[in-house]
């Protein structure tokens, strides 16, 4: 039972343009969320996050986005740039718990010079 | 500053054998989580520790053993090792409080064959 979806496996855009990565949850218990950004052979680092009680966090290329009534958080990339190419995991924390992070499976983002 | 670091990067196993797969943090994190991560899928909770001499199981559990005898090191016991733990295990560490993310070592790929 996946708590965390991310339903696209793989996005190609062009450069400068932007970039959309979706993500769905079912557990009502998630209270922080956050984007982790994953080249070949490294581990994940975080790239942005943000909390149950607001609906957008952006830093600078970077917006997140969360509708909380649709159990929908997405993140969106603008302008996208070609290193930005990577897997971007989505992942939850729940409240009560040892803030231990469900992720999702992970979009390959494939930006296009 | 280090961050978390794991040892040692690639490891092959036959069957049948037993490894220890070593995570450090120098962050003086209270919280550290070993996650396995399989093609194509999210990364799935093995165990965690929220402090030294306190751990708990995860998702994924059965086949593996934890220690936490100082609040630096995080050590994976890995015995009997069978295919399916062939796999790329991550570390982590975080503060354990609201509203912060975790933070990755560079992963230990191990093939068991």
């Amino acid at each position: 039972d996946q708590q965390v979806k991310q339903n696209s496996p793989s996005l190609s855009v062009q450069e400068g343009r932007i970039s959309i990565l979706n993500c769905d949850y079912t557990n009502s218990m998630f209270d922080y969320f956050l984007w982790y950004k994953k080249y070949p052979a490294e581990g994940p680092t975080f790239l942005i996050s943000i909390s149950s009680i607001k609906d957008k966090n952006e830093d600078g290329r970077f917006t997140v986005f969360l509708n909380k009534s649709a159990k929908h958080l997405s993140l969106h990339i603008v302008p996208s740039q070609p290193g930005d190419s990577a897997v971007y995991f989505c992942a939850a924390i729940s409240s009560g718990s040892a803030r231990q992070l469900t992720f999702g499976s992970g979009t390959q983002l494939t930006v296009l010079p | 500053n280090a961050g978390v670091t794991q040892t040692p990067k690639f490891r092959i196993l036959k069957i049948g054998q037993s490894m220890t797969l070593q995570c450090a943090q120098d962050m003086n994190h209270n919280y550290m989580y070993w996650y396995r991560q399989d093609p194509g899928m999210g990364l799935k909770l093995i165990y965690y520790s929220v402090g030294a001499g306190i751990t708990d199981k995860g998702e994924v559990p059965n086949g593996y053993n934890v220690s936490r005898s100082t609040t630096e090191d995080f050590p994976l016991r890995l015995e009997l090792a069978a295919p399916s733990q062939t796999s790329v295990y991550f570390c982590a560490s975080s503060t354990g409080t609201m509203n912060t993310e975790a933070f990755f070592g560079q992963g230990t790929r191990l093939t068991v064959v």
